[in-house]
């Protein structure tokens, strides 16, 4: 059974803060590594899909990092801004696609202005 | 493209109703994912169909919820009868055979009182 973790549960920072997030997970069972933000009301949206170790991606202000042998993944965001705020949410999901995906528990984003 | 489509967007029922939730996949999106999100936990997958049949439905409690995909396109998902320990987020995904990245509908949040 895949048990993807993530850390910290809940974060505040202030406007123009930069700011981490870890998801860990099995490093023996890795198939892809996926990151959504989730605002309220709305739809989860796609941030990155990683496959390889190593893998670096980035979407302006936010960046991802994908370490496949200790099981770990960092999202970044710089400078952090209110429209930020969201739930932001890990999970693995197997290469050949077309299969569920199994989520962490998320990281609930607050940032004041 | 118009994303993915689901409602209602919100439902009250009392323990022991039925109720049933819609969704429309982006069309040409061959498997449908059906998740559940209780509170403070991450969405986790009940059900998932390619085409018209299901490839996934082990953790769907079978007792009470049904779900079905009789042309390929939408979906319906029934819950009859509901338990309070229902009230959560249903969530709707797609995607294209053999990518990675699911596509979310809003979702629709359930509270059974």
């Amino acid at each position: 059974i895949l048990n993807v973790e993530q850390s910290p549960q809940s974060l505040h920072v202030q406007e123009g803060d930069s700011t981490n997030f870890t998801c860990s997970f099995p490093s023996s069972n890795f198939y892809a590594l996926h990151w959504y933000r989730w605002e309220t009301a709305k739809s989860p949206e796609a941030l990155f899909v990683m496959t390889l170790n190593g893998d670096e991606k980035k979407k302006g202000r936010i960046s991802a990092t994908l370490n496949t042998k200790e099981g770990y993944s960092y999202l970044y965001i710089k400078g952090s801004q209110p429209e930020d705020s969201a739930t932001y949410l890990c999970a693995l999901g197997r290469n050949s696609g077309n299969t569920p995906l199994v989520f962490g528990k998320g990281t609930r984003l607050s940032v004041i202005a | 493209e118009a994303g993915v489509a689901q409602s209602p967007r919100y439902k009250i029922i009392e323990k022991r109703q039925s109720v049933a939730f819609w969704c429309n996949p982006i069309s040409g999106h061959a498997t449908l994912y059906w998740y559940q999100q209780i509170l403070g936990q991450g969405p986790k997958l009940l059900i998932q169909f390619q085409n018209n049949g299901v490839v996934d439905d082990s953790q769907l409690p079978k007792d009470r919820f049904s779900a079905e995909r009789l042309k390929g396109v939408d979906s319906t998902l029934k819950i009859q009868p509901a338990k309070l320990e229902d009230s959560a987020v249903y969530l709707c995904a797609s995607n294209l055979a053999g990518a990675y990245e699911q596509y979310f509908g809003p979702g629709t949040r359930l509270t059974v009182t």
